[in-house]
């Protein structure tokens, strides 16, 4: 199962929206509404910010939302703020009852 | 408090074997699928594997299979990884976490593994 292809890096400034995509195949997020994406912050387990393509669990920002078209999910964030730096990861299931992560793609607030 | 609090791990040499626990507290443990997640130092992360919430299946990554061994323990909330014929490519930190919504919305600490002569 190859991995889901994120950006390796995105930025931008205070008060500006950034869109964070993930690409992957009809094996995993064209077929399945089961794409996350996470935060993570250097020494720290990640975070779930997005579930189900574009859930968002209780205690996590509105900023941030999520979709989905065709083999690509997208997370985007609104509003940016310094505390939003950090690396972001998508998942998916896939039709081999497995997952698989994105690369991540490190967030940089200028 | 709900949590997932990670033990084991450490140095090991090539081939050797090592077990990581972790323990659920404040949720239904056995009603929820348990995973394992690892990442490599400096690099992304990447799924290891999962346990259905009965035990009944567990399904591993292609790198793993035949080598690692995912089980739990429903009556003592209990989840456990055990790596054989360790590599130095399992050198990483690893981390459980718990399903919901197609996704992991609990994760323990983390815990780390070398594995080097």
């Amino acid at each position: 199962q190859s991995a889901l292809t994120q950006p390796a890096s995105v930025s931008g400034s205070p008060g500006q929206s950034i869109a964070i995509s993930c690409t992957g195949s009809n094996s995993d997020i064209g077929n399945y509404n089961y794409v996350s994406w996470y935060q993570q912050h250097p020494g720290k387990a990640p975070k779930v910010m997005i579930y189900a393509v574009s859930n968002r669990p209780s205690g996590v920002s509105n900023r941030f939302s999520g979709s989905k078209s065709g083999n690509t999910a997208s997370l985007t964030i609104s509003g940016l703020q310094a505390e939003d730096e950090g690396d972001y990861y998508c998942t998916s299931y896939t039709n081999n009852n497995t997952w698989v992560f994105g690369g991540g793609t490190r967030l940089t607030v200028l | 408090q709900v949590l997932l609090v990670q033990s084991g791990g450490g140095v090991v040499q090539p081939g050797k074997s090592l077990v990581l626990s972790c323990a659920a507290s404040g949720f239904m443990f056995s009603a929820y699928s348990m995973h394992w997640v690892r990442q490599a130092p400096g690099k992304g992360l990447e799924w290891v594997a999962v346990i259905w919430d009965d035990g009944s299946k567990k399904l591993y990554v292609d790198s793993v299979k035949g080598r690692f061994i995912i089980s739990r323990d429903n009556s003592r909330n209990t989840l456990s990884l055990q790596l054989n014929s360790l590599r130095a490519d399992d050198t990483a930190v690893y981390f459980c976490a718990k399903e919901f919504g197609g996704g992991f919305d609990l994760w323990g600490q983390g815990t780390k593994v070398s594995v080097s002569s």
